[in-house]
């Protein structure tokens, strides 16, 4: 079946470690997305690629870094100067400028001790 | 930043019941989308409206773009225990396909 995954589902590191969460897509999606989500907020903008090799800045982008060398892959490693990288995140995909629907994976919750 | 303002926060209804919630906006949207995610889970695409005034339905969900283009609105008739969750709009001002998210509301569902 087509889908999204990300993995692990859940992950522990220690503080100023720098960690990577994988996210996998086999839905032949052209743009990958990661989001940050905190208890009782929305969902915030890390990072956007809408083509490989070619990544943008979202709304929330210090502490983070991504690469895109696979149009499957896109993940994401939170550095050691995220200064609460304590969350839930997620990751999508789309086709975009034809279908704006993005699509979820189930998410990587990450507790840095 | 996020520019949509969802409400309301949080319901708590009775199992049979119909359930309304909103999202606005100070900006324009091209595509308004409505989500469910359930805890520890990844958010559920429910219904994808691209048209001004377009009413879409998904079994017990309906949702309609404003015709303003700055609102949208979701209802879900005779809610059922399942429709427990966090539902959330999304709206898209770009033709690529950057969300901009409401903070969710959340549905409680009691028998």
């Amino acid at each position: 079946d087509g889908g999204i995954t990300q993995s692990p589902k859940y992950l522990f590191r220690k503080e100023g470690q720098n960690v990577t969460l994988s996210c996998e897509q086999n839905l032949n999606h052209d743009a990958m997305y990661w989001y940050r989500q905190d208890p009782g907020q929305g969902l915030r903008l890390i990072y956007y690629s809408q083509i490989v090799n070619d990544f943008q800045k979202g709304d929330i982008a210090e502490g983070y870094s991504v690469s895109r060398e696979k149009k499957e892959s896109f993940p994401l490693t939170v550095t050691s100067a995220q200064k609460n990288p304590t969350a839930f995140y997620l990751c999508a995909s789309s086709i975009p400028l034809t279908y704006n629907e993005q699509f979820f994976g189930p998410g990587t919750r990450l507790t840095v001790l | 930043g996020q520019q949509l303002n969802q409400s309301p926060q949080s319901m708590f209804i009775q199992e049979g019941e119909d359930v309304s919630m909103n999202c606005t906006s100070s900006s324009i949207f091209n595509t308004w989308l409505w989500y469910k995610q359930d805890p520890g889970e990844g958010p559920v695409l429910l219904i994808a409206l691209y048209k001004a005034g377009e009413l879409t339905s998904n079994g017990r969900l309906t949702a309609q773009f404003g015709i303003t283009r700055k609102d949208s609105f979701l209802n879900i008739s005779a809610s059922i225990p399942s429709d427990v969750g966090i539902y959330f709009c999304a709206g898209l001002t770009d033709s690529w396909g950057k969300l901009q998210f409401g903070a969710g509301t959340q549905v409680v569902v009691t028998p």
